[in-house]
């Protein structure tokens, strides 16, 4: 079974804090994602990797950077937390051809104080 | 660049009655057309796929559903619902040139009632 394994299931951090979330995935995927899940706005794209040191802004990068130094691992990273921040992270994986699903994490739900 | 309406937020049925949750795209470009669902405190799953070929897809578990260029619709359906479906259900599209990329609606929890 394709597994994706993300850091923490909840985080409290305060305002200005910077705030590491991490991604694991065992299945060689090419393509990892980091999404925000917000209610009646569904998931939202913040970055997107398709190779190792690479990265894609997605539908709402500001605010957010990302770093994938080997192939397994992305990270996403919140420079100075803000309470707008606040909301449930997903990270997802997949192989490299849109025809291949997104195999999501469980989610980190952030709050942001 | 493609957009996704769930024109509802919430659906509650009864027990083993039909169900259908609406979805509509919006894409300059052909599309691929896909559903997750989300069980409670758990991460998204790929329910099915429309890739091409048959306008019809179904699910392992009896859910179905129908891709509509004229309409621009993937509306999701199941003849009779079990306790069990209790989620949310998110459509989501493709566009064929936007690599990897999927644009999400913004979800309908399903609540089925005994």
């Amino acid at each position: 079974d394709v597994k994706v394994t993300q850091s923490s299931r909840y985080l409290v951090k305060r305002t200005g804090e910077k705030v590491f979330l991490e991604c694991v995935q065992d299945m060689d995927h090419e393509n990892m994602f980091w999404y925000r899940q917000d209610p009646g706005l569904g998931l939202r794209l913040i970055y997107f990797s398709y190779d190792v040191k690479m990265k894609e802004k997605g539908d709402i990068p500001e605010g957010y950077s990302v770093s994938r130094e080997k192939k397994e691992r992305f990270s996403l990273i919140l420079e100075s937390a803000s309470t707008n921040q606040t909301s449930m992270y997903l990270c997802a994986s997949s192989f490299g051809d849109i025809s291949y699903e997104q195999y999501f994490g469980p989610g980190t739900r952030l709050t942001v104080t | 660049a493609q957009s996704v309406t769930q024109l509802d937020s919430q659906v509650p049925v009864f027990e083993e009655a039909p169900v259908e949750l609406r979805c509509n795209y919006s894409s300059s470009v052909s599309v691929y057309l896909f559903w997750y669902v989300q069980y409670p405190n758990q991460g998204l799953q790929l329910l099915l796929k429309y890739l091409s070929g048959s306008t019809l897809v179904e699910s392992i578990n009896g859910f179905e559903a129908e891709f509509n260029k004229s309409q621009t619709s993937f509306h999701l359906r199941k003849p009779s619902v079990h306790i069990s479906d209790t989620a949310e259900y998110f459509c989501a599209v493709s566009g064929l040139n936007a690599g990897n990329m999927l644009t999400f609606g913004g979800g309908t929890r399903l609540m089925v009632k005994p």
